[in-house]
């Protein structure tokens, strides 16, 4: 079946707009997280979504991030006034179910998607 | 200090010989992913492991909880083998991964 998706699979755009980044998921599964790998920082985790429950947003850098999850499947991560710090690859994964379902679950990652803000 | 640490940070081989990646943590966790990326490619789940030891091809991965760390071994290592290794972990009661900062390995024929 089809893994994750991202897209658009690159976007560069200038300092102070707002970008959206797309995330579809394996269809079926309940979790959904975004982390952000670049080279300073390394992997780190954004933001999940599991099920109907509230976020886990501890990950969010500041309130210029922001994200959604429509009818369970698609996700939107939203950058506003972008900033060159931004530039990173943004990666999205998606899993059966979070430990909050009482168990642990292999993630798959899809390609991510490359900003660079200039 | 990293709450997961990795270790070497970079290791070269030579083709066919046995490699060995280092991970330690210092959270109480839900279970140990090591993950495997190549230059310019996605990330790919290679284990998640909560006890015990995992096999699968010439990957063999190990966790002891008691000393909270974990190895991933490569027998018979091979060019194709390069990419940059990533250890992390779901600390316990949540999923999201805190990960290491990667060991990149490079093999030569």
């Amino acid at each position: 079946g089809a893994g994750v998706s991202q897209s658009p699979s690159n976007k560069v755009t200038e300092k102070g707009k707002d970008v959206e980044l797309r995330c579809d998921p394996i269809s079926g599964h309940t979790a959904l997280y975004w982390y952000r790998q670049s080279l300073g920082q390394g992997l780190e985790f954004l933001i999940y979504f599991q099920g109907n429950s509230a976020p886990d947003k501890s990950g969010l850098p500041s309130d210029r991030f922001s994200a959604e999850r429509t009818g369970g499947s698609v996700s939107t991560l939203t950058i506003q006034r972008t900033q060159q710090e931004d530039s990173a690859v943004y990666l999205c994964a998606s899993s059966l179910g979070a430990w909050t379902s009482g168990f642990t679950n292999t993630q798959y990652f899809g390609p991510g998607t490359r900003l660079t803000v200039l | 200090k990293n709450e997961v640490e990795q270790s070497p940070q970079n290791l070269t081989a030579q083709e066919g010989e046995f490699i060995t990646i280092n991970c330690s943590y210092s959270v109480g966790i839900s279970a140990l992913h090591w993950l495997q990326q190549h230059p310019g490619g996605g990330i790919v789940s290679l284990f998640m492991l909560s006890s015990g030891k995992k096999k699968h091809g010439r990957l063999i991965a190990t966790i002891n909880i008691q000393e909270k760390h974990s190895s991933l071994h490569i027998t018979a290592s091979h060019p194709r083998d390069s990419a940059v290794y990533i250890c992390a972990v779901s600390s316990y009661n949540t999923d999201k991964l805190i990960f290491g900062t990667g060991t990149r390995l490079q093999v030569f024929p």
